[in-house]
């Protein structure tokens, strides 16, 4: 059962716009949404995280919008650049067990054309 | 603050045959994860060790897959045998607690069964 929906898988878009990735959750039970980028060859890395008792976090070029009603929340890169270009993968976590535990989305590979 | 530490970084193998994964998370991290990511695919949880304790396997295949953490630092992933499928990047991370979010992600190792 694939908890986290994640969409587009690929994206394409010039230097200077603003990639828009879109998850969707099921659980209700989560309570920690962080976004990860991944380069080629490297291990995931928090890039953002927010939590369901706001509605917008932004640091720098990155913004997370979370709709808790919906169950839906969004990740965009303002005036993207080609060192943006990598595969960002969103995530929620919640206790199960008494412990923390993270389910990925499936992953967006983006590619910002100079 | 050194990151964590995974080795090798590329094996290939027959299927059928034996392999292991070695990790060094980050020094005073108690919760330790190994994740199987299959191409175009997002992390996928195999176990959560705290300490020295397994918390969830739930998702290891356990004729196949078996995990230590002795001593509660290092750790060690082994398939025996391997199968085809099991071709993927094997990613280790690291977290202060089981408690704290954020999971810190070696390298990866990438795995060939041919």
């Amino acid at each position: 059962q694939q908890q986290v929906k994640q969409s587009p898988q690929s994206l394409i878009v010039q230097k200077g716009g603003i990639p828009i990735i879109n998850c969707a959750y099921e659980n209700t039970a989560f309570d920690y949404f962080p976004w990860y980028q991944q380069f080629p060859g490297k291990g995931p890395a928090l890039l953002i995280a927010i939590r369901p008792d706001v509605s917008e976090k932004k640091e720098g070029r990155f913004t997370i919008s979370f709709n808790k009603s919906a169950k839906q929340f969004s990740l965009h890169i303002m005036d993207s650049q080609p060192g943006d270009s990598a595969t960002y993968f969103c995530a929620a976590s919640g206790k199960s067990g008494g412990y923390q535990k993270v389910t990925f989305g499936i992953g967006t590979k983006l590619q910002v054309i100079p | 603050e050194a990151g964590v530490a995974q080795s090798p970084r590329y094996k290939i193998i027959e299927k059928r045959q034996s392999v292991a994964f070695w990790c060094n998370p980050i020094s005073g991290h108690a919760t330790l994860y190994w994740y199987q990511q299959i191409l175009g695919q997002g992390p996928k949880l195999l176990i959560q060790f705290q300490n020295n304790g397994v918390v969830d396997d739930s998702q290891l295949p356990k004729d196949r897959f078996s995990a230590e953490r002795l001593k509660g630092v290092d750790s060690t992933l082994k398939i025996q045998p391997a199968k085809l499928e099991d071709s993927a990047v094997y990613l280790c991370a690291s977290s202060r607690d089981r408690d704290y979010n954020e999971q810190f992600f070696g390298p990866g190792t990438r795995l060939t069964v041919l």
